[in-house]
């Protein structure tokens, strides 16, 4: 099956600075990439959808200015959190497809706040 | 609002046993739907999928029904492994996907 890895798999940062994960589609070219945050517990939480060489689409309540998505090319998006706070600590997940095909999930990117 | 919905947040079934995962939906303009695979900390993976012309999907061990009219989608594994034990989503698609909260199985050796 398709193949979608993310980067880092884990990270440490301090509070109020800022950290990047990348999502890549490695044997596909993803026409559409989805960021999600898992709470303990929950389900999947959306937070953005974004389409290769346009803006993200922001599901409401989340701030888009501290989450930035740039979805620069069909194989790579990226998730920047800025400002980092500890409530920020999340699991954070990324899945791609191409068209309307099943959306193929990275592993994830267990992020910690200190 | 929640267009999908899995009201069992929980399963317990002894291995060798069928499962029964349940999800329903409100939107009649899905029409495809596909359940996932969870494990803890990992990304879900996809299991198998359904279009709305169909009304039943088979992959080995895992079948998927489809009830348009009562807008019930339901996954069944049989027999089920101690493996299977994960988080089970359901999603839902008309252009964008939906997904439920999960069930969580449990398969007993």
């Amino acid at each position: 099956g398709a193949v979608v890895s993310q980067h880092p798999s884990r990270v440490i940062c301090k509070s109020g600075t800022s950290v990047k994960i990348e999502c890549r589609s490695l044997d596909f070219q993803a026409t559409t990439m989805f960021w999600y945050r898992q709470f303990p517990k929950q389900s999947l939480m959306l937070m953005a959808t974004s389409n290769e060489g346009s803006k993200a689409t922001y599901e409401q309540g989340v701030e888009k200015d501290k989450f930035l998505i740039n979805h620069a090319s069909l194989t790579l998006s990226t998730l920047t959190v800025t400002s980092a706070h500890p409530e920020d600590s999340s699991f954070y997940i990324c899945s791609a497809r191409q068209y309307r095909e099943p959306q193929y999930f990275g592993p994830g990117t267990r992020l910690t706040v200190t | 609002d929640q267009q999908v919905k899995q009201n069992s947040p929980s399963l317990s079934v002894q291995e060798g046993r069928i499962s029964i995962l349940n999800c329903d939906y409100t939107n009649s303009m899905f029409d495809y739907f596909l359940w996932y695979k969870k494990y803890p900390a990992e990304g879900p993976t996809f299991l198998i999928s359904i279009s709305s012309i169909k009304d039943k999907n088979e992959d080995g061990r895992f079948t998927v029904f489809l009830n348009k009219s009562a807008k019930h989608l339901s996954l069944h594994i049989v027999p089920s492994q101690p493996g299977d034990s994960a988080v089970y989503f359901c999603a839902a698609s008309a252009g964008q996907f939906y997904f439920g909260t999960g069930t969580s199985l449990t398969v007993i050796p």
